[in-house]
């Protein structure tokens, strides 16, 4: 079961307009929500995160807009560069006595920045 | 952060061998995640390793098929046994620390 929907599956921005991907979750008790950045070849890297108390967090051209009453949360990147061609996976952390932490992923958006 | 090594980077496996991945950390975790991500798919925990017991496994993945070391607080290990090519997939190892995961590189598994 998918406990994090990411939407949409592919994106195509043209350079210096503004991607926005959007997840949304149900369980409650998720505390902690980062988004990942993964180019082809190479391991998903931490590119920003927020925590549920904050609405807003911002680095960069990155920004996550979090809305804990309607469960969703989504990334914008401003000013979108043909180097932010990636794929984008939205999480969210779980705790559990057996395992510890855990991150439950989206499936994924695949952005594609035309020059 | 931490910094993650994983080896192989990729390979080339026969049906019916094993594949042992190996995922060094560069400082001392309770916890070790392995996770499987097949070709242009999300990433899935195959299991949680912690240092001194024994690995806890996610539902649809058994330690007879992807036994799991942990010998130290730096260090960890994947095996994946009797493959089949469905079990080609990219293999990533990560770890928690402070306010994120952290991946290795991944191996990427062919099984032919």
């Amino acid at each position: 079961q998918q406990q994090v929907k990411q939407s949409p599956q592919s994106l195509i921005v043209q350079k210096g307009g503004i991607s926005i991907i959007n997840c949304a979750y149900e369980n409650t008790a998720f505390d902690y929500f980062p988004w990942y950045q993964q180019f082809p070849g190479k391991g998903p890297a931490l590119l920003i995160a927020i925590r549920p108390d904050v609405s807003e967090k911002k680095e960069g051209r990155f920004t996550i807009s979090f809305n804990k009453s309607a469960k969703q949360f989504s990334l914008h990147i401003m000013d979108s560069q043909p180097g932010d061609s990636a794929t984008y996976f939205c999480a969210a952390r779980s705790w559990n006595s057996n395992s510890g932490y855990a991150l439950n992923f989206g499936k994924g958006t695949s952005l594609l920045v035309t020059p | 952060s931490a910094v993650i090594s994983q080896k192989p980077s990729r390979d080339i496996c026969q049906r019916g061998t094993s594949l042992t991945i190996q995922c060094q950390v560069d400082s001392q975790v309770t916890m070790m995640f392995w996770y499987r991500q097949q070709p242009g798919q999300s990433l899935t925990l195959i299991a949680t390793a912690n240092q001194g017991s024994e690995a806890t496994y996610e539902s649809g993945f058994v330690i007879d098929k992807f036994p799991i070391s942990r010998p130290n607080l730096t260090f960890s290990t994947l095996t994946v046994s009797n493959m089949s090519p469905e079990d080609s997939s990219i293999y990533l190892c990560s770890v928690v620390g402070g306010l994120g995961a952290f991946f290795g590189q991944g191996t990427r598994l062919t099984v032919v």
